[in-house]
């Protein structure tokens, strides 16, 4: 298994721009999500899905959206790229409970984003 | 809403000492999830504590969950170089989907 994959590794974007950071996993794993994170910050949730067809915000959504096509794919967009959103991004994928409940966290590699 | 604070922020410990880190919620949490991540790395899944007053080992580490599941601990007995990295908390609240981190305690093990 390769578990949770992203791409790309590193990206730089200039102001307005926009793009799409690819995270798929290979676990059957119902539950995905994607973080930011910034020195001193920790982890912040961005948004999360319960399953395919299904998204929510968490506690940064704004200038980012997503989709959950299929069980394997969770893409984050940026729409129009600004300096804030900066970040080390890193997306996660877990079993869940029947309620929806996220289990144990599996993470992937990041991505390293600067927007100038 | 849930307010979790975890402390201290930042550890510089001498590699053989101890070395503790808190996580503290303002409301009662269903269970909670310990997370360690190396310099440049990423979050990996230590453990996750469920019952109140609960205590887990692995190897010279302990965790912790207080009897009334607001507060948990990790305890590091006798710190090495390859402890050093950013623990994190992750605590979960009575319902909802959202799995949410705490600010992380980065520890340096100084030889």
């Amino acid at each position: 298994n390769a578990g949770v994959t992203q791409t790309p590794k590193f990206q730089v974007l200039k102001t307005g721009q926009s793009m799409t950071l690819q995270c798929a996993q290979d676990m059957n794993h119902e539950y995905m999500s994607w973080y930011r994170q910034d020195p001193g910050m920790g982890l912040r949730l961005i948004h999360y899905s319960v399953g395919a067809g299904i998204t929510d915000q968490g506690e940064v959504p704004n200038g980012y959206n997503v989709s959950r096509s299929t069980t394997e794919d969770f893409p984050l967009r940026l729409l129009s790229a600004a300096p804030s959103q900066t970040s080390v991004y890193f997306c996660a994928s877990s079993y869940s409970s029947l309620a929806g409940s996220p289990d144990t966290q599996y993470f992937g590699p990041g991505t390293r984003l600067t927007v100038l | 809403g849930q307010q979790v604070m975890q402390i201290p922020q930042y550890q510089h410990v001498q590699e053989g000492e101890d070395f503790t880190t808190y996580c503290n919620s303002s409301t009662t949490l269903s269970n909670i999830q310990w997370y360690k991540q190396r310099p440049g790395g990423h979050p990996v899944f230590l453990i996750q504590l469920v019952k109140s007053g609960e205590v887990k080992k692995q190897k010279r580490l302990t965790f912790q969950f207080g009897e009334a599941k607001k507060n948990s601990s990790l305890h590091i007995t006798a710190t090495q170089t390859t402890d050093v990295g950013t623990y994190f908390c992750a605590p979960r609240g009575g319902g909802g989907n959202k799995l949410t981190f705490g600010t992380g305690t980065q520890l340096k093990v100084e030889l």
